[in-house]
């Protein structure tokens, strides 16, 4: 079965520098997806990246970037220029893709902390 | 505005009674899902619907029940046979089978007193 790990329970970064969460996975699929979702107080789930395995290159959005190592099964994200409002639990998600199941399978989450 | 609408938002339970989440969206998806979230353990799915008048279980199926009678609904009825149903649910779709990622709505907080 499909897992999802986050090891960084907490993390704290200084506002306006660089933070980078850890995700690693494990699957036996070759076609699947890879998602960062941020759940802000407000508790809404959010999207904030997504990846094809297929695609070779890491995706981008504006600050937030990931580190995509499929033989290493690694999916870190990178927030650059940190601001205040990125402060919220972010979650490591898989799916397969086009799969049966149907389902994202969620990490246990990283809660980042923005100091001003 | 497109998007997922669940209520209510706070709902409070006595024992022994069930209750029923709302979960409406107006994207024209074809497959929405059902998650619950405890401190500490991310997310884990209830139930999950491809199409209309389908659904299929997820891996804490038991003490819920589901139906998707129209494409835009996909109510939850928290049961008595639930035994520790106080949590946070969130509903949420996908575009369709295994493609893209999921659409959440704003969650409900339920309790049990």
């Amino acid at each position: 079965a499909q897992t999802v790990t986050q090891s960084q329970p907490e993390m704290s970064v200084q506002e306006a520098e660089t933070v980078t969460l850890s995700c690693t996975y494990d699957t036996s699929e070759s076609d699947y997806y890879l998602f960062w979702y941020k759940q802000p107080p407000s508790r809404q789930m959010i999207l904030v990246i997504r990846q094809e395995a297929y695609k070779q290159q890491n995706a981008t959005e504006n600050r937030f970037s990931v580190n995509f190592q499929k033989a290493a099964k690694s999916f870190s994200l990178k927030i650059s220029d940190s601001q205040l409002g990125d402060a919220a639990m972010y979650f490591c998600a898989y799916s397969d893709y086009g799969g049966a199941t149907n389902k994202l399978i969620f990490g246990t989450g990283t809660l980042l902390a923005v100091q001003p | 505005d497109g998007g997922i609408t669940q209520s209510p938002k706070y709902l409070f339970r006595k024992e022994g009674q069930n209750v029923t989440l709302s979960c409406e969206q107006n994207l024209n998806h074809d497959a929405m899902y059902w998650y619950r979230q405890d401190p500490g353990q991310g997310l884990r799915l209830i139930y999950y619907s491809q199409i209309v008048n389908d659904f299929q279980k997820g891996d804490i199926a038991e003490g819920y029940s589901v139906s998707r009678e129209k494409k835009e609904s996909f109510p939850l009825t928290v049961t008595s046979a639930q035994k520790n149903p106080t949590a946070f649910y969130l509903c949420a779709s996908r575009l369709t089978l295994g493609i893209g990622e999921l659409f959440f709505g704003e969650g409900s907080r339920l309790t049990v007193l």
